[in-house]
Formats: C-alpha cells, structure tokens, sequence
C-alpha cells in the first residue's frame, strides 16, 4: 500500500498564528486525503486532492498536493482554539486508506 | 442522507470477557464498511474492512473477529478479551468507488 508521514507529531501554537503539517511518501500517489479529529470525537473528512500540484481553500485551511503526488500539506493561518484537534493525512491503497499518525495541533488562546 | 451509528459508546469490560460492537448505515446502499482501532493519542490502526455480505478482510491478526451479517451491519467481536484491547473502537463507511470514509461516533472500550 501507499505509506504516508507526517510531521510533526504535535504542535503548540498561541492563538493567531499560522501551523501547517506536512504529509510524505516514497512513492506517487493517486490521491491524498485530509480528515481531523477533535479530542474525544471521531475523524472527519476535510478534503481530497488529486490532481498533481493541487491547492484547495476551505476558508483558513490551504491544502497543496505536491507537482510529484509525492507529498501535500495542510496550512491554516490565523488559528483559532477550534482548530484544536489532530490532523491526519491519508492515501488510497486498495479499497482501503493508508492513515498517517496524524498531527495533534494545540491552540492557546 | 446517509447517518452510521455505533453501539454502545462506552463498555468496561474484565479481561476474558466476550466482545461485541455493532455499526449500522442509513441511507445508502452496498458501502465498503471498516473497523479501526485507536490507542489512546495516537494514531489509527486498520483492523478489518469489508466490501460485501460476508466478505472480510483483516489487516492485523489478533483476538478480534468481524462479521457482516447484512448490507450495512459490521460487527466487531472477541471470544476473550485481552488488557491490550483497550482502545476507541470506529466503524467507517464508504461508497462504491470511493475513497472518502465517514466515521462513526466510536465506542470506547475499557479491558480491566
């Protein structure tokens, strides 16, 4: 299947300021999902890239897919406290998805 | 449009104990189902998944059994718990042909 990393595992922000993780892999990917957990709930699906050098806009939330399908990002500006939560990334393998470990964002007000 | 429910959404559990966690659908029909586990903080592990009535497949040979007795019924069992199964139990589903999963409200399970 396709394997994705993330980096980095956690990441404390104050309020305000801009976050982005980053998601890898080693070799090309059809597509790359994004999805985010808030604490004590369940993944939710944020959006799908597919194209090769991919950007999407969901408000404060860019997502890039990089020119090689190799990587891709999340990048919010200006966070807030309800971006708490983790970020997980994830690659179609089969009829199944290849999550990554996600990465846990805090926000401090 | 389409709602999965899990039951229950807490279970404390002895060690030895038997194990079973119902997912249902709504809303559509034929979805490709899966069970994921998540230890506490971290990441989510494929456990099963199914693409049919009766068809499963596992990812992570363990203690844990899955059936799919209806179209949109996943059920996720175990004859004797384990400490180690602790965890946050999710089903997901997703269409035919699509890669999106939508995630069920969970059941935390607690192995004491």
């Amino acid at each position: 299947g396709q394997q994705v990393m993330q980096i980095p595992q956690y990441q404390h922000v104050q309020e305000g300021e801009d976050f982005t993780t980053y998601c890898n892999s080693s070799t090309t990917l059809s597509n790359i999902q994004w999805y985010k957990q808030r604490p004590g709930g369940h993944p939710v699906f944020l959006i799908q890239l597919v194209k090769s050098g991919e950007v999407k806009k969901q408000k404060r939330l860019t997502f890039q897919f990089g020119e090689a399908k190799k990587n891709s990002s999340l990048h919010i500006t200006a966070t807030q406290t309800t971006d708490v939560g983790t970020y997980f990334c994830a690659a179609s393998s089969g009829y199944a998805l290849n999550f990554g470990k996600g990465t846990s964002l805090l926000v401090t007000p | 449009s389409q709602t999965i429910h899990q039951w229950p959404a807490t279970l404390v559990q002895p060690v030895g104990s038997p194990l079973s966690l119902e997912c249902t659908v709504e809303g559509t029909s034929n979805p490709n189902l899966y069970w994921y586990r998540q230890a506490a903080g971290r990441g989510l592990q494929l456990l099963f998944y199914s693409v049919g009535i009766g068809q499963i497949s596992s990812e992570v040979p363990q203690n844990l059994s899955a059936s799919r007795p209806q179209d949109r019924q996943f059920i996720l069992s175990s004859k004797k718990l384990l400490l180690s199964d602790s965890g946050f139990y999710l089903c997901a589903w997703a269409g035919q042909g699509s890669g999106t999963q939508y995630f069920g409200p969970g059941t935390r399970l607690t192995v004491l």
